[in-house]
């Protein structure tokens, strides 16, 4: 069964400095993995995903994040962040759309907030 | 492209009373679509898979009798919320996905509609 980790409920940054958000998944078949953003009382917006091809992925709004399969990991990165960047961001794993109809298993999310 | 509307986007109810929340792709067509709660500061939690023209997938614990989903059309999904109780307060988030055999444009993604707020008094 699939299953997503975030370490770290909340995080907090300066403006300007690295962002990074740490997602572990586990899955018994070669996974795709999503980050998506949350704004306040607003639905998910995807920010990147991957899907078995490239390991680096670039994402929206500067955002990217690297597959490491022998670490079982897709943390996401953004070099500087911006006070527009403060949000809830969820990791999410699925199998392959032939099994469990495509289904998306969340982390429990992380919050980022970026001081001025 | 890949938006995905909600409406209402927020509904205060009394209690005892049913709630209807549309979720709708405006500009693919989504063969599936999924229901999703949300409690504050929490994940997103799995509701049921609607599949257009049969009947939906409830995931364990849902109550279906209580959770009525309908998914008409291919750009048309509804979650009725029946005799809503202030338990069921909650926020509610759909998504879509494109059938299987187009994902060459939008790959396995689920796009999330903006959700809906419901507050049963």
């Amino acid at each position: 069964a699939q299953s997503v980790t975030q370490l770290g409920s909340h995080v907090s940054v300066s403006e300007g400095a690295l962002v990074l958000l740490r997602c572990n998944y586990s899955s018994s078949v070669p996974p795709y993995l999503f980050w998506y953003v949350q704004y306040p009382n607003q639905g998910l917006q995807l920010l990147l995903k991957y899907t078995s091809a490239a390991t680096l992925v670039k994402g929206i709004n500067g955002f990217e994040a690297e597959f490491k399969k022998s670490e079982t990991s897709f943390h996401l990165t953004k070099p500087s962040a911006h006070m527009s960047d403060a949000a809830e961001y969820f990791c999410a794993v699925s199998p392959p759309i032939y099994n469990q109809g495509g289904k998306l298993i969340f982390g429990q999310g992380t919050e980022l907030s970026v001081k001025p | 492209g890949a938006v995905v509307s909600q409406h209402p986007s927020w509904v205060i109810c009394k209690s005892g009373t049913s709630v209807k929340i549309e979720c709708r792709s405006l500009d693919f067509q989504a063969t599936t679509m999924f229901w999703y709660r949300q409690f504050p500061k929490q994940s997103l939690m799995l509701m049921a898979t609607s599949n257009e023209g049969s009947k939906a997938t409830y995931e364990q614990g849902v109550e279906k009798d209580k959770f009525l989903i309908n998914h008409a059309s291919l750009t048309l999904s509804t979650l009725t919320v029946t005799s809503a109780h202030p338990e069921d307060s909650s926020f509610y988030i759909c998504s879509a996905r494109e059938p299987q055999g187009r994902t060459k444009r939008l790959g396995e993604t689920q796009y999330f509609g903006p959700g809906t707020r419901l507050l049963v008094l």
